[in-house]
């Protein structure tokens, strides 16, 4: 298997631009998740989906973040208008059901300037 | 929220040398699993713990779920250069989709 798939694996943009981050699960897992991990808060979790449907969105920072999962092998996260303190390594993770045993991608190192 | 605290926060061993690392929680969990994070890559699971009292292996690396199921020890025995890298702890309640993960252990082998 080629596990979690995520791109690209590092974006550079000026402040201000969007950004789409993209991740594809591992085949046959239900549930997929998007982290965040900086230095000073650690792996946060944005958002949660089961069988493509978002189940928490809580973790999301504000407005400008944005998920979605069109089918169970593709999912996008979108960040508009970025901004320079929402630079950070961006994870997904997928597992067979709920949290456990969650396989994470290599994650995008996300710059904005 | 539930909170980990994850110890040490780094660590510089001799190569050849064992290693010891502990989560402790605020609330009970009923799974704990290990993580290894290594420069520029994502978190690769280690181990996966699901009893209290459980004490699992992976080669050279073994973990214990506390019997308090508010803890979870890992250990690394003989340590390697190719050992370094972050440890994450993580935890999940009952029924929960949410891992609570510690802030990792940063661990330097010094050959």
């Amino acid at each position: 298997d080629a596990g979690v798939i995520q791109s690209p694996r590092h974006e550079v943009t000026e402040m201000g631009q969007e950004v789409t981050l993209r991740c594809k699960p591992i085949s046959g897992h239900n549930s997929l998740f998007w982290y965040r991990q900086t230095m000073m808060r650690g792996l946060e979790l944005l958002i949660y989906f089961n069988n493509n449907v978002p189940i928490d969105d809580s973790g999301m920072p504000e407005d400008r973040f944005s998920a979605k999962m069109p089918n169970a092998s593709f999912s996008t996260l979108k960040i508009q208008p970025s901004e320079p303190r929402d630079s950070a390594v961006y994870f997904c993770a997928s597992s067979l059901r709920d949290n456990t045993l969650a396989y994470f991608g290599p994650g995008t190192r996300l710059l904005v300037l | 929220g539930q909170q980990l605290n994850q110890s040490p926060q780094s660590m510089f061993i001799q190569e050849g040398e064992d290693v010891s690392m502990n989560c402790t929680s605020s609330s009970i969990f009923n799974t704990w699993l290990w993580y290894k994070q290594e420069p520029g890559e994502g978190p690769v699971l280690l181990i996966a713990l699901y009893k209290a009292g459980e004490l699992t292996s992976n080669g050279r690396l073994t973990a214990q779920f506390g019997i308090t199921r508010k803890d979870s020890f890992l250990n690394i025995s003989a340590s390697i250069p190719s050992d370094v890298g972050i440890y994450f702890c993580a935890g999940s309640s009952a029924g929960s989709y949410q891992l609570t993960f510690g802030k990792g252990t940063k661990l330097s082998v010094i050959p």
